[in-house]
């Protein structure tokens, strides 16, 4: 079983809208959790990344959430722009063994 | 800016070839990493170099085998490409401590096509 579950697999939206991506993990303990945005054909860009006593962060139109006692985070997107269809990785890293564990990723589609 | 250059962003190889895969990190970070990456199956850890001539197995090392020898440099081999090492190959780098430790930088990845 994956530890690092993302939902939806798939969004579209309209240009403009707000969505927001899910992340479950069930990796206890953890060190951080990150978010990363992933254009096609090109490597992962770190958007976020938070320790288990953040809550929030953001980076401009991006808002990530963390709750670690449900262990479950949130990518908000506002205002999505059409630059802003790529691949959202969720990842999380656990201390034991320096473990890092990606979640298979939300493509998010922003039509015009 | 970390920036993490892979030597080849489209490669194709016959069946049986020896392949080599580049990476370099111009930011002195001790870790480096190799993914593949596959529709439906994410990012999967095939090597990692805590520091240079350090290397561990990660999760699907089979087919392969790694080199670090300067700390800038880790290379991803393919002893004998087969059909079902075609894929996306990323490259990644990540201080350990320290400002924006933790984060991995990754390169713009090798698409990878072994015929």
């Amino acid at each position: 079983k994956n530890q690092v579950e993302q939902s939806p697999q798939s969004l579209i939206i309209l240009e403009g809208k707000n969505c927001t991506l899910q992340c479950n993990y069930t990796v206890s303990p953890f060190s951080n959790l990150r978010w990363y945005k992933q254009d096609t054909g090109r490597g992962p860009v770190s958007l976020t990344i938070m320790t288990f006593s953040e809550n929030t962060k953001s980076n401009g139109r991006y808002t990530a959430t963390l709750d670690a006692d449900t262990k479950q985070s949130s990518l908000h997107i506002t205002a999505s722009q059409l630059s802003d269809s790529a691949s959202y990785i969720c990842v999380v890293s656990a201390p034991l063994r320096d473990k890092i564990i990606f979640g298979k990723g939300t493509r998010l589609h922003i039509l015009p | 800016d970390v920036k993490v250059t892979q030597s080849s962003r489209y490669l194709v190889k016959r069946t049986g070839e020896k392949v080599f895969l580049e990476c370099v990190q111009d930011m002195d970070h001790e870790n480096m990493f190799w993914y593949r990456q596959d529709p439906g199956l994410g990012l999967r850890l095939i090597y990692f170099s805590y520091d240079v001539k350090m290397k561990e197995k990660g999760d699907i090392p089979e087919g392969y085998s790694v080199s670090r020898e300067k700390k800038e440099r880790f290379s991803l081999i393919l002893e004998s490409a087969s059909t079902n090492q075609t894929s996306m190959y990323l490259c990644a780098s990540r201080r350990i401590r320290g400002l924006r430790s933790n984060i991995q930088y990754f390169g713009a990845g090798t698409r990878l096509s072994v015929l």
